[in-house]
């Protein structure tokens, strides 16, 4: 079964600065998204970013963007300009062909923009 | 447009007896899908339903049961509710089954199993 990691429980950063989650996978597939989830105190899951792995252009968006290596397994979501609103818990995800439609999450980074 | 609703936002149950928990998908999506999430486990898949039909089941007893109704509306019931089902229940919608199409979440319905 697919597997995603993310090895930074807790991360901080001062607003207006600049931040790097991590996020590790592990599949034997070749074609498949990723994707990097926010999860606000509200509780609803919010797509931040998402990247197809035949795209070799890293996906960006707006103050989002990520690092895609698909060798190495590792897709990593950069945050610029931190706002007080990008506090939350970030999920990184997984979805490929063989896992039908669902979604394999890691176990999240909690954010904490610091003012 | 209406987002994912979930209803309702919060349950407290005893342990032994059912629940039934309810998402209606954004309009014009058919395809919706349940998570569970805890402190312990994460965010673990339950089922996929598609035009009334189960497409998949993620690794949880048979306690565990969902469906569709004609109009994309899910339901998912869990029976003799033990005290480790305690959690926040997410649902998705998306307009098909496939991986491109983007999924949509509710904000849950948190369960406390007392």
């Amino acid at each position: 079964a697919q597997t995603v990691t993310q090895s930074q429980p807790e991360m901080s950063v001062q607003e207006a600065e600049t931040v790097t989650l991590s996020c590790t996978y592990d599949t034997s597939e070749s074609d498949y998204y990723l994707f990097w989830y926010k999860q606000p105190p509200s509780r609803q899951m919010i797509l931040v970013i998402r990247q197809e792995a035949y795209k070799q252009q890293n996906a960006t968006e707006n103050r989002f963007s990520v690092n895609f290596q698909k060798a190495a397994k590792s897709f990593s979501l950069k945050i610029s300009d931190s706002q007080l609103g990008d506090a939350a818990m970030y999920f990184c995800a997984y979805r490929g062909w063989g896992t039908g439609n669902q979604f394999y999450f890691g176990t999240g980074t909690s954010l904490t923009v610091i003012p | 447009k209406a987002g994912v609703t979930q209803t309702p936002r919060y349950l407290i149950k005893t342990r032994g007896q059912q629940v039934t928990l309810s998402c209606s998908p954004i309009s014009g999506h058919r395809s919706v899908s349940w998570y569970q999430q805890t402190p312990g486990q994460g965010l673990q898949f339950l089922f996929e339903y598609f035009s009334e039909t189960q497409r998949n089941k993620g690794n949880f007893p048979g306690r565990f049961s969902g469906r569709q109704f004609s109009n994309s509306r899910s339901e998912m019931n869990v029976s003799t509710l033990e005290l480790g089902d305690s959690a926040l229940y997410l649902c998705a919608s998306s307009l098909g089954p496939t991986r491109e199409t983007e999924a949509f979440f509710g904000q849950g319905t948190r369960l406390t199993v007392v």
